[in-house]
């Protein structure tokens, strides 16, 4: 059993589009993290979070403690968006969901 | 300020060899931590270091080892490499475990 659920595994959008992605975990956490990676390998950290919300530029993470699910959320969608989005929880180590991988189509 | 370097880029290995795989951390971070990749496995925690001290392992073989240096530059080794040790080996850094962390390229090792 993984202790991070991601959904959906991929997903393509048309540009411009809301998009949503999820993540429920089952591990106590001390934080939660949205990681982006692109073809080559590097990632790259998007949010850190232990409540609530945060927002960069189109990017929003929000969290929900007592429900043990987080969201990443990309408004109005763009092909450079295109990237495996990666969740994961951390306590004492990581615990990584498998990624969601998002093409987005102009 | 530079980000965090990870040294060989790329690798190629014989079976039964052994390698090691470098990380300098962004200035001013003495946390450390180090990831495998695979197709199969997905992103797997291998270890942490602070201060030159191991705070946390992951479940891998003893083959797997590392070490953290006074200037919190941080490498790992793989003894007796295997097929299935291919992977692309992430490290990342933070000012102190729990803070957020920032990863480097990667080193992609091919075992053959």
């Amino acid at each position: 059993k993984n202790e991070v659920e991601q959904s959906p595994q991929n997903l393509t959008a048309q540009e411009g589009e809301f998009i949503t992605i999820n993540c429920s975990y089952s591990v106590g956490i001390s934080a939660l993290h949205w990681l982006q990676q692109h073809p080559g390998g590097g990632i790259v950290s998007l949010f850190m979070l232990s409540s609530g919300k945060k927002k960069h530029g189109r990017l929003i993470a929000t969290i929900n403690i007592q429900e043990k699910h987080s969201s990443l959320h990309i408004t109005a969608s763009h092909p450079r968006d295109s990237a495996v989005y990666i969740c994961a929880a951390s306590l004492n180590q990581f615990y990584f969901g498998t990624g969601t991988s998002l093409t987005v189509i102009p | 300020k530079a980000g965090v370097t990870q040294t060989p880029r790329y690798l190629i290995k014989t079976r039964g060899q052994q390698v090691t795989l470098s990380c300098s951390p962004i200035s001013g971070h003495r946390s450390v931590s180090w990831y495998q990749q695979t197709p199969g496995q997905g992103l797997q925690f291998l270890f942490e270091y602070f201060s030159e001290t191991q705070r946390n392992k992951g479940n891998f073989p003893g083959r797997f080892s590392g070490r953290q240096f006074s200037n919190s530059r941080s490498e790992m080794n793989v003894s007796t490499l295997e097929l299935g040790d291919s992977a692309l080996y992430l490290c990342a850094s933070s000012p102190e475990p729990g803070r957020e962390a920032f990863f480097g390229q990667g080193t992609r090792l091919t075992v053959v």
